[in-house]
């Protein structure tokens, strides 16, 4: 098993649509999560940390389900902008800074 | 404020011949990591120096990388000899301190795309 695993994509999806992505990671110990966004052919950037039970910001909402070792991001009203790849991201805290990434899942908006 | 530079951003050599790539963190950025992606794949940990000490370089093919961060600042990660599966982006990353959950953010360079022929 992948220590973390998302969807395969790719996700075509029309502009203003709502499209949710999710991941499953392997370690129980595992603390900290993150969703990463990463443009074609430049280098992953942060999008949103998840610390607790999930937190929102503007369009998107990130979930985690620790029973579960679930980790969802949601885009609300895509925009064309959104096209890239999603990254899930988890930290083992053990490990100090160590992040462990999905394989992605790419997103593209059309008009 | 300056973000992580990398150099070279491209190069192609052939198997069997050695690469070197080097990186510079953002200033006061106590943690350097160096990531492999291959293509359709997410970043993979190569190795990770806090200040100019090694944290973890288990996942490191130590055969035939190497990596150095001498005065805990810039770093130069070496391939020698580069074989045709080490095509990929190399990525750099820093961390204020990998170790306080409060300054996990890593930013990355732009990255240096190999190509193995």
């Amino acid at each position: 098993r992948k220590e973390v695993e998302q969807d395969p994509g790719p996700f075509n999806v029309p502009e203003g649509a709502t499209v949710a992505f999710n991941c499953t990671y392997s370690n129980s110990a595992s603390q900290s999560f993150f969703w990463y966004r990463q443009d074609c052919r430049k280098e992953p950037k942060l999008l949103m940390s998840v610390y607790s039970s999930g937190n929102e910001d503007g369009r998107f909402t990130a979930q985690l389900n620790r029973a579960s070792q679930y980790i969802s991001l949601l885009i609300r009203d895509s925009k064309l902008s959104d096209s890239a790849t999603y990254l899930c991201v988890v930290n083992e805290d053990n490990q100090g800074g160590k992040l462990i990434f999905g394989q992605g899942t790419e997103l593209s908006v059309k008009p | 404020e300056a973000g992580v530079a990398q150099s070279p951003r491209y190069k192609i050599i052939e198997k069997r011949q050695s690469v070197a790539f080097w990186c510079n963190p953002i200033s006061g950025h106590a943690t350097l990591y160096w990531y492999q992606q291959i293509l359709g794949q997410g970043p993979k940990l190569l190795i990770q120096f806090q200040n100019n000490g090694v944290v973890d370089d288990s996942q490191l093919p130590k055969d035939r990388f190497s990596a150095e961060r001498l005065k805990g600042v810039d770093s130069t990660l070496k391939i020698q000899p580069a074989k045709l599966e080490d095509s990929a982006v190399y990525l750099c990353a820093s961390s204020l301190d990998g170790w306080d959950r409060r300054t996990y953010e890593q930013y990355f360079g732009p990255g240096t795309r190999l190509t193995v022929t």
